[in-house]
């Protein structure tokens, strides 16, 4: 039982370029997120998803998107990377709402843009 | 709305001596509440949450928190801390459907 996986750990980019962070979690979770973590700043939620086919903006959307075509799988895509976008970025996946239930969280990606 | 703020951005004890790490909380309605501890380079791990049931809650590895509602309060408290105990903490308050408020952070330091 792996949790929730996350790649890749580290990744540097240039401005302008494009990536995707994977993330897959085993425990058949129907809630998934996307969060950014800046120092200081606590977590902020960029994206989640409350099941297949179903995804909705968070706070700071801006920059990237989503899509949910299994369970399992939760891609964030960075579309022309900022600076503004170097982040440590954390998946999580929970059973249910985030306001009942235990969020369980990926080791999170370091992503550097100069 | 909802928000939380951690008092401390870091926190400094001695191995043998207790924690308390501090966190209010604004909500306009009863909230949910949860302690996640973050060690280097990990994700975050739930410790304890409080969702309306006792008032004070116990968490893994010796941890527990008091809901106090007429404080506005939900500090984590340990009575002996352990190295390993060495992370950061953060605090969190449900923000109404399918939100999460976190706090900045309190990061723990524990000394020989």
């Amino acid at each position: 039982n792996a949790g929730v996986t996350q790649t890749p750990k580290f990744r540097i980019l240039k401005i302008g370029q494009s990536m995707t962070l994977q993330c897959t979690q085993d425990m058949n979770h129907n809630y998934m997120y996307w969060y950014r973590q800046d120092p200081g700043m606590g977590l902020k939620l960029i994206y989640y998803s409350v099941g297949a086919g179903i995804t909705d903006k968070g706070e700071v959307p801006n920059g990237y998107n989503v899509s949910r075509s299994t369970t399992e799988d939760f891609p964030l895509r960075l579309e022309l990377a900022a600076p503004s976008q170097t982040s440590v970025y954390f998946c999580a996946s929970s059973w249910d709402r985030p306001g009942t239930g235990e969020l369980f969280f990926g080791e999170g990606s370091r992503l550097t843009v100069l | 709305a909802q928000s939380v703020t951690q008092l401390d951005s870091h926190v400094s004890v001695s191995e043998g001596t207790p924690v308390l790490l501090r966190c209010n909380y604004s909500s306009s309605y009863s909230p949910s509440l949860f302690w996640y501890v973050q060690h280097p380079n990990k994700g975050l791990q739930l410790l304890l949450k409080y969702t309306s049931a006792a008032t004070l809650v116990k968490g893994i590895n010796g941890f527990e928190a008091e809901f106090k509602k007429s404080e506005t309060s939900f500090h984590l408290t340990k009575p002996s801390a352990h190295m390993s105990d060495a992370a950061e903490y953060f605090c969190v308050v449900g923000g109404g459907y399918n939100k999460l408020i976190f706090g900045a952070g309190t990061r723990l330091a524990v000394h020989p």
